[in-house]
């Protein structure tokens, strides 16, 4: 059981450049999340969804798109790079249940650095 | 507005000692409430959660934490720190948005 997995583990981009990052989860969770997480400044949610085909904006969604095409995977994309976006990405999923879908399981994380 | 504030940047204990991480919250109606722990290099962890009933939970690797409405504080506690414990932990609350809501975190160093 993978759990929630997140490709890749480090990326370094160019100002500018586009890139994507894949969460997958094998827990059959309906809900799913991305975080960034900057120091002092704890986890700030980016976008999440609700299940298959459903996105919504989180606290801070500017210069990022999702997309939640098949249940269990969940794509973060950056179009257009800036160097305020390097951060440490995590990618975190919840089952539906009231209650019990507060509760987050959190991937390894990904380490972007936009220079 | 919704959140969640943990006073301590920083703590240090020394290997042995007792512990307690603060933890308050703002939040109208009752919170789904959460502590997790980020050891460095990972991803967060769930160490325990309160939803209802008894306001002392018990959690993984001998923690626990106190729900007190009263003061609006999940603080979270163990009697004697080892040094694997010396990582990064965040508290959290549940909202009716479903989302969560995450602390700034503290930082636990132990001291051999």
């Amino acid at each position: 059981n993978a759990g929630v997995t997140q490709t890749p583990k480090f990326r370094v981009l160019k100002t500018g450049q586009s890139m994507t990052l894949l969460c997958a989860q094998d827990m059959n969770h309906e809900y799913m999340y991305w975080y960034r997480q900057d120091p002092g400044m704890g986890l700030r949610l980016i976008h999440y969804s609700v299940g298959e085909g459903t996105t919504a904006k989180g606290e801070v969604p500017d210069g990022y798109n999702v997309s939640r095409l098949k249940k269990q995977n969940f794509l973060l994309g950056l179009e257009s790079a800036a160097p305020s976006q390097t951060s440490v990405y995590f990618c975190a999923s919840s089952p539906q249940v009231a209650g019990v879908r507060y509760e987050q399981y959190f991937g390894p994380g990904t380490r972007l650095t936009v220079t | 507005a919704q959140s969640v504030t943990q006073p301590d940047i920083h703590i240090t204990v020394s290997e042995g000692a007792s512990l307690e991480l603060r933890c308050n919250y703002s939040y109208g109606a009752t919170p789904y409430l959460f502590w997790y722990v980020q050891s460095p290099g990972q991803g967060l962890q769930l160490l325990l959660k309160y939803f209802s009933g008894d306001t002392l939970v018990q959690g993984i690797k001998g923690f626990e934490a106190e729900f007190k409405r009263s003061q609006s504080s999940f603080n979270l506690r163990k009697p004697s720190v080892h040094w694997s414990d010396a990582a990064e932990y965040f508290c959290a609350v549940g909202t009716s948005y479903d989302k969560v809501i995450f602390g700034p975190g503290t930082s636990l160093s132990v001291i051999p």
